[in-house]
């Protein structure tokens, strides 16, 4: 198997812009999360799906993000407007729900806004 | 909410010294994962501790949770350039096990 996949690994954009990040999950597994990086607030948790349903997304900032899981193996993370403090590493990780909840990280995409 | 702390923050030590990373946690957790990422790298799983008291050593690296499972450890014996990275803890958010609460990590630079 490739691992989580996202896509696009680097993104830059100019504040106001709409960004649209994608992850493949590992194939089988029924849990995906979106966690986003910064050096002052480190790894947080934005959005958890279970079985393409979001069953949590109080980690989710403000209503410029969404996401959205339209099926087992895609999901999005969006961001509009995208504003200057949204610039993170935004990671995609999958699980398969049960006792060993082992999180596999994709690369990553590292979002800058200027 | 839930909290789960780390300290140090960074450490720097020479190559053969040995490094400790503590994971405290503000509620009792079930099980607790580590987790290692390198410089530019994505966080990667080690291992995860569910019984309280249980030690599990993967060459050296030695891994403790506390009795009280709230804490946490990570030794490393004799740190080799290789282990440079950030070392994460992350327990379940809630009663769940899906969804993880990481710590802030500890960054390791390993001088040769």
């Amino acid at each position: 198997d490739a691992g989580v996949i996202q896509s696009p690994r680097h993104e830059v954009t100019e504040m106001g812009q709409e960004v649209t990040l994608r992850c493949k999950p590992i194939s089988g597994h029924n849990s995906l999360f979106w966690y986003r990086q910064t050096m002052m607030r480190g790894l947080e948790l934005l959005i958890y799906f279970n079985n393409n349903v979001p069953i949590d997304d109080s980690g989710m900032p403000e209503d410029r993000f969404s996401a959205k899981m339209p099926n087992a193996s895609f999901s999005t993370l969006k961001i509009q407007p995208s504003e200057p403090r949204d610039s993170a590493v935004y990671f995609c990780a999958s699980s398969l729900e049960k006792e060993t909840t082992e999180a596999f990280f994709g690369q990553g995409t590292r979002l800058t806004v200027v | 909410g839930q909290q789960v702390m780390q300290i140090p923050q960074y450490q720097h030590v020479q190559e053969g010294e040995d490094f400790t990373t503590y994971c405290n946690s503000s509620t009792t957790l079930s099980n607790i994962q580590w987790y290692k990422q390198r410089p530019g790298g994505h966080p990667v799983f080690l291992i995860q501790l569910v019984k309280s008291g249980e030690v599990k050593k993967q060459k050296r690296l030695t891994f403790q949770f506390g009795e009280a499972k709230k804490n946490s450890s990570l030794h490393i014996t004799a740190t080799q350039t290789t282990d440079v990275g950030t070392y994460f803890c992350a327990g379940p958010q809630g009663s769940g096990y899906s969804t993880l609460t990481f710590g802030k990590g500890t960054m390791l630079l390993v001088s040769p």
